[in-house]
């Protein structure tokens, strides 16, 4: 168990829906991320926060946003949702937002099947 | 552009030998280096990792190897056991930045 939580563990919708993913981090973490995992991909970066702001940002769609908060989870929030957003998202967490020896743990993922 | 390439997408070891597990990457400005490993449904579980500044790092049955002059890092696993089949991914990060940058991945089967 790496600490960090996400919910829900798969999610089912529909094309042109909106979901809302979550995270909470390993205590004491203050940097998020989120990576998303698609078959023909591999795993891809999407967006970093640490304390609250947005630090880093991938190849995130603009339909795609997350954000922060003050306790430290961070939700990933997916718009107008396409078949090809059909993936495994995966947020981890560290301690700090930089630097080396700076290993990032990482939650469960959530299975989002877009239909 | 693929910065952080794993060639073999998989690799087959009998139980008690080597494992083996090989990553390249094209951009100079890696300088921290990770392996993870994952099971089916589970998210990547840190392993180890190397800074730049240095060429290996062990932890228990786990040696990471860092050639910067070839950008090549790799992963020994001594002695292999069946638990360890898995998929392995490398990623790299940049000093100034958090994010991972991960290979595709090597499957690893070890037979009993």
């Amino acid at each position: 168990d790496s600490g960090v939580t996400q919910t829900p563990k798969h999610l089912i919708t529909a094309t042109g829906q909106r979901v809302t993913l979550r995270c909470s981090p390993r205590s004491g973490d203050l940097s998020v991320y989120w990576y998303q995992q698609s078959l023909d991909q591999g795993l891809q970066f999407l967006i970093q926060y640490y304390n609250g702001e947005e630090r880093a940002k991938g190849n995130i769609l603009e339909r795609f946003s997350a954000q922060q908060f003050p306790d430290l989870h961070s939700e990933l929030n997916l718009s107008s949702l396409e078949l090809g957003d059909s993936a495994l998202y995966f947020c981890a967490s560290s301690v700090r937002g930089q630097g080396g020896d700076n290993e990032q743990f990482f939650g469960p993922g959530t299975r989002l099947t877009v239909l | 552009d693929q910065q952080v390439k794993q060639n073999s997408p998989s690799l087959s070891v009998q139980e008690g030998r080597i494992s083996i597990l090989n990553c390249d990457y094209t951009n100079s400005m890696f300088d921290y280096f990770l392996w993870y490993k994952k099971y089916p449904a589970e998210g990547p579980t840190f392993l180890i990792s190397i800074s730049s500044i240095k060429d290996k790092n062990e932890d228990g049955r786990f040696t990471v190897f860092l050639n910067k002059s070839a950008k090549h890092l790799s992963l020994h696993i001594v002695p292999s056991q069946p638990g360890d089949s898995a998929v392995y991914f490398c990623a790299a990060s940049v000093d100034d930045y958090g994010k991972l940058t991960f290979g595709q991945g090597t499957i690893l089967t070890v037979h009993p």
